[in-house]
């Protein structure tokens, strides 16, 4: 069974800070890995995801995440906030339906993340 | 390209009601799929679909039928709501290649049952 766990449902940092959003999974099958992006009253966007090429994945707006399977951990991280990364940001693990990990994510609580100037 | 459309963006219900969500998608997408949304509790899996004809259960399934009648539309049905039901519903989508699994998501509809 798959499954994610998001340490802490809220991170605050100041403007320009190092953010630092840690998921860790667990999985039966070799996962695909995801984050999203949830702005306020917005659907989710995908912001990076892992699927099993580069440990170290870059995605959109700065972002990116890398792949520890000694850990079971896809943390996310930007080296310097900005005003407009405040959001909700969710990690999740793909699933399998009748042997293929198409579509079915589970995911984690989510990391509301507040930027300060 | 409009993506994923999700119809109605707000309801009020009251206890009892019945209402359908429509979800529709222009993307070709075989598999779709409908999230409930709740405060500390991440997005949850309600019901799911590979394509045309094929629906299946995803984890929380009470309360809540799906049909998939063409590849474009998913439309999830609350024969009769609850208090419990008062969530945000995403409806999401993708192609049915290996390896893709990113997901597409609709605006998301807010349901208030009182």
């Amino acid at each position: 069974a798959q499954s994610v766990t998001q340490l802490g449902s809220h991170v605050s940092v100041s403007e320009g800070a190092l953010v630092l959003l840690r998921c860790n999974y667990s999985s039966s099958v070799p996962p695909y890995l995801f984050w999203y992006v949830q702005y306020p009253n917005q659907g989710l966007q995908l912001l990076l995801k892992y699927t099993s090429a580069a440990t170290l994945v870059k995605g959109i707006n700065g972002f990116e995440a890398e792949f520890k399977k000694s850990e079971t951990s896809f943390h996310l991280t930007k080296p310097s906030a900005h005003m407009s990364d405040a959001a909700e940001y969710f990690c999740a693990v793909s699933g399998s339906f009748r042997g293929s990990t198409l579509g079915r994510l589970y995911f984690g609580r989510g990391t509301q993340l507040t930027v300060w100037p | 390209n409009a993506g994923v459309t999700q119809t109605p963006k707000f309801q009020v219900l009251k206890t009892g009601q019945s209402m359908t969500l429509q979800c529709a998608q222009d993307m070709n997408h075989e598999y779709m799929s409908w999230y409930r949304q709740d405060p500390g509790m991440g997005l949850r899996l309600i019901h799911y679909s590979v394509g045309a004809g094929i629906t299946d259960q995803g984890e929380v399934p009470n309360g809540y039928n799906v049909s998939r009648s063409t590849t474009e539309d998913f439309p999830l049905r609350l024969l009769s709501a609850a208090p419990s039901q008062t969530s945000v519903y995403f409806c999401a989508s993708c192609a049915m290649y290996s390896g893709a699994n990113v997901l597409t998501f609709g605006a998301g509809s807010r349901l208030t049952v009182l």
